[in-house]
């Protein structure tokens, strides 16, 4: 079973946009991570962040994780037409154990 | 440094046929995963050894597959009979144990996949 849930579905902006996405789950976590997936380079790990942490940044990427509404956003600013892929959400209650949503589509216009 | 590799990539096969996966983690990855991935869904973890050993095999299909990492390295996955619905990318990952400050993390990297066809 999916624990997570992507929304949207799928996101179309121009580049030097902002891309947020969002991740909501149904039980409790030890920590969230997001995943990138195109066809050139396959599933790539993007960010984690532990069930303790509020916000993190990486580059161009922020996650937030509000563990009281089971949920966690990724937000992708100044977007190039290179972030166009399949982002998804994957949580961790167990030792090592990834559940994934079903992921967000994002597409990046020149 | 290696990455995860996978072969074949793509593979066609007729339903009740059996097909063969194989995947050579990153070296030194003491984990390794087994995922389906179907078109339109997340990967969804099939199998995850440890070494040599099982840790994970819940949501295994038991009855048509299996899965052996025999030497604590490679890893072969296995599907006899196929099914129409096994039409699937499955990813092989591989981690090694983190630890920041007392918390243990692993962060999975994945193998470019084999895209199997059922007809």
């Amino acid at each position: 079973s999916q624990q997570g849930e992507e929304d949207p579905q799928a996101l179309s902006i121009q580049e030097g946009e902002n891309a947020t996405m969002n991740c909501s789950y149904k039980t409790s976590i030890n920590n969230l991570q997001w995943y990138r997936q195109n066809s050139g380079r396959g599933l790539v790990h993007l960010i984690l962040i532990r069930s303790n942490e509020r916000e993190k940044h990486s580059g161009r990427l922020r996650v937030t994780l509000d563990t009281s509404k089971k949920s966690s956003s990724l937000l992708i600013t100044a977007s190039r037409a290179a972030d166009t892929a399949s982002y998804f959400c994957a949580t961790t209650s167990g030792y090592s154990t990834l559940t994934f949503g079903k992921g967000t589509m994002l597409l990046v216009s020149p | 440094e290696a990455g995860v590799a996978q072969s074949p990539r793509y593979k066609i096969i007729e339903k009740r046929q059996s097909v063969a996966f194989w995947c050579n983690p990153i070296s030194g990855h003491a984990t390794l995963y087994w995922y389906q991935q179907i078109l339109g869904q997340g990967p969804k973890l099939l199998i995850q050894f440890q070494n040599n050993g099982v840790v994970d095999d819940s949501q295994l299909p038991k009855d048509r597959f299996s899965a052996e990492r025999l030497k604590g390295v490679d890893s072969t996955l296995k599907i006899q009979p196929a099914k129409l619905e096994d039409s699937a990318v499955y990813l092989c990952a591989s981690s090694s144990e983190g630890e920041w400050g007392g918390w243990t993390y692993n962060e999975q990297f994945f193998g470019p996949g084999t895209r199997l066809t059922v007809l």
